[in-house]
């Protein structure tokens, strides 16, 4: 089974550009995650989409966004860039409430998309 | 979703076993312990999860005591690919709510 992709791996942008990535998740897995991380703050998640809806949200601020497709792929979209969004971003998908209790809610990750604002 | 606690950073020497402890002091019923292994600007794998008592697959061993506030990932006779950030996740496997807390992570250094 392919893993989760994510392109572009990296990505040069400047000040108030917007920027949009791509994650294609494991076949089969419904739920796509979305994280930032940051040397300053580490990992820190953003928005779950499942089903084509978000069902869970972070503390960022609305410039970040997101949407799922009805093949479960997903794109992340962040406006007007800044400086301190300069990170390294992660998409994970699982499939929640399948497989045995013990395996539930194990996320596998991309190789991420690394973003540098200038 | 609980919080943890775990060591900024560990050494070990190539083939000694490592163990990393996780504290999580008020784990809830319904939570499942997970560890993570991530490689610089990669993103994290998952090595193990558990309930309780003890997982063996064949990567690690998770170390669950009875009451749950803690537990202990154990990687036999590392190797200098095994440098890496260790991190130890608590949440309920409900399946609804896939938001994950990573906290800082255990930075485990291998040297020859």
């Amino acid at each position: 089974k392919a893993g989760v992709t994510q392109t572009p791996r990296y990505l040069i942008k400047t000040r108030g550009q917007q920027v949009t990535l791509s994650c294609s998740p494991i076949s089969g897995h419904r739920s796509v995650s979305w994280y930032q991380q940051t040397p300053g703050q580490g990992l820190q998640f953003l928005f779950e989409y499942f089903s084509e809806t978000q069902r869970n949200k972070g503390n960022f601020p609305g410039r970040f966004s997101g949407r799922q497709f009805s093949n479960s792929r997903s794109e992340m979209n962040v406006s007007t860039l800044e400086l301190g969004d300069s990170a390294l971003y992660l998409c994970a998908s699982s499939n929640p409430g399948t497989g045995n209790r013990i395996s539930k809610n194990i996320q596998y990750f991309g190789a991420g998309t690394r973003l540098s604002v200038l | 979703l609980a919080k943890t606690t775990q060591p900024i950073s560990m050494d070990s020497y190539e083939g000694q076993e490592v163990n990393i402890t996780c504290s999580h002091n008020n784990i809830a019923t319904n939570d499942y312990i997970t560890w993570y292994q991530q490689f610089p600007s990669q993103g994290p794998r998952f090595i193990i999860q558990g309930y309780k008592t003890k997982v063996t697959n064949e990567v690690a061993s998770l170390f669950i005591p009875a009451d749950r506030k803690s537990s202990t990932l154990s990687l036999p006779r590392v190797s200098l690919s095994d440098t890496a950030v260790y991190y130890c996740l608590v949440g309920d496997g409900t399946g609804t709510a896939s938001k994950l807390t990573f906290g800082t992570g255990t930075r485990l250094q291998v040297t020859l």
